[in-house]
């Protein structure tokens, strides 16, 4: 079964760098969820879209931006880095209608290196 | 504090033996619970999901809320080596009215080895 892709899955940068990390959610999943996971910790959410409008924001940094495409596809924009945006980022997809449950399957992550 | 607390471990059993593991809540209003496992540099990968209080059994593996308490559980029976992993409990958050959506707050996931 197709699962949800992300890219690049590894990303080196420098301080105040951007970087951009993309997701493709699964076919027909309209939902978009990301997520930070820093060394040795929960993932955190950080802002979700639903058919391509943001539906809800964690704590995400204001030099983040995302936005999600006509083809569902999403991608996180990140300025100005720095060192402790060094983390896992996962994307995460799922589709209304399946219950509340709002089943959200991850992909395999984009590990980000900030030097 | 976090809404959703969980021993991370490190949890070290032999194979054969029955995993216990365990996760608090603490806003009433949260519904759904999920068990999601990730092993090393990977993506969390669903592995059960559970709404009401009881019991919920998958092959060897058997998720239980007790909502009273705000308790839920995770035991794994026959453990296996390919069992190692960190183990998150999650739940999507609630609103006041008790609806769940979207975002999922983990616990901290607890870190099993499953020795031969």
């Amino acid at each position: 079964a197709a699962g949800v892709i992300q890219s690049p899955r590894h990303l080196i940068k420098e301080k105040r760098e951007t970087a951009t990390l993309k997701c493709y959610p699964i076919p027909r999943h309209d939902t978009v969820y990301w997520y930070q996971q820093g060394p040795g910790q929960d993932p955190q959410f950080l802002i979700s879209f639903y058919e391509k409008m943001q539906s809800d924001k964690g704590s995400i940094p204001d030099r983040f931006s995302a936005q999600q495409f006509s083809d569902y596809h999403s991608e996180l924009n990140m300025s100005s880095l720095e060192l402790g945006d060094s983390a896992l980022y996962f994307c995460a997809s799922s589709t209304p209608g399946t219950g509340a449950t709002d089943t959200q399957y991850f992909g395999p992550g984009t590990r980000l290196t900030v030097l | 504090q976090k809404e959703v607390e969980q021993d991370p471990g490190p949890l070290s059993v032999p194979e054969g033996a029955i995993v216990s593991l365990n996760c608090t809540y603490s806003n009433s209003a949260f519904q759904y619970f999920m068990w999601y496992r990730q092993y090393s540099r990977k993506g969390p990968e669903l592995l059960m999901y559970t709404y009401s209080s009881g019991n919920k059994e998958d092959g060897r593996f058997t998720a239980q809320v007790d909502k009273s308490s705000k308790y839920i559980s995770l035991f794994i029976r026959d453990s296996q080596p390919s069992d190692s992993a960190t183990y998150l409990c999650a739940t999507p958050a609630a609103d006041a009215g008790g609806t769940s959506y979207g975002k999922l707050t983990f616990g901290q996931g607890t870190i099993l080895t499953v020795h031969p």
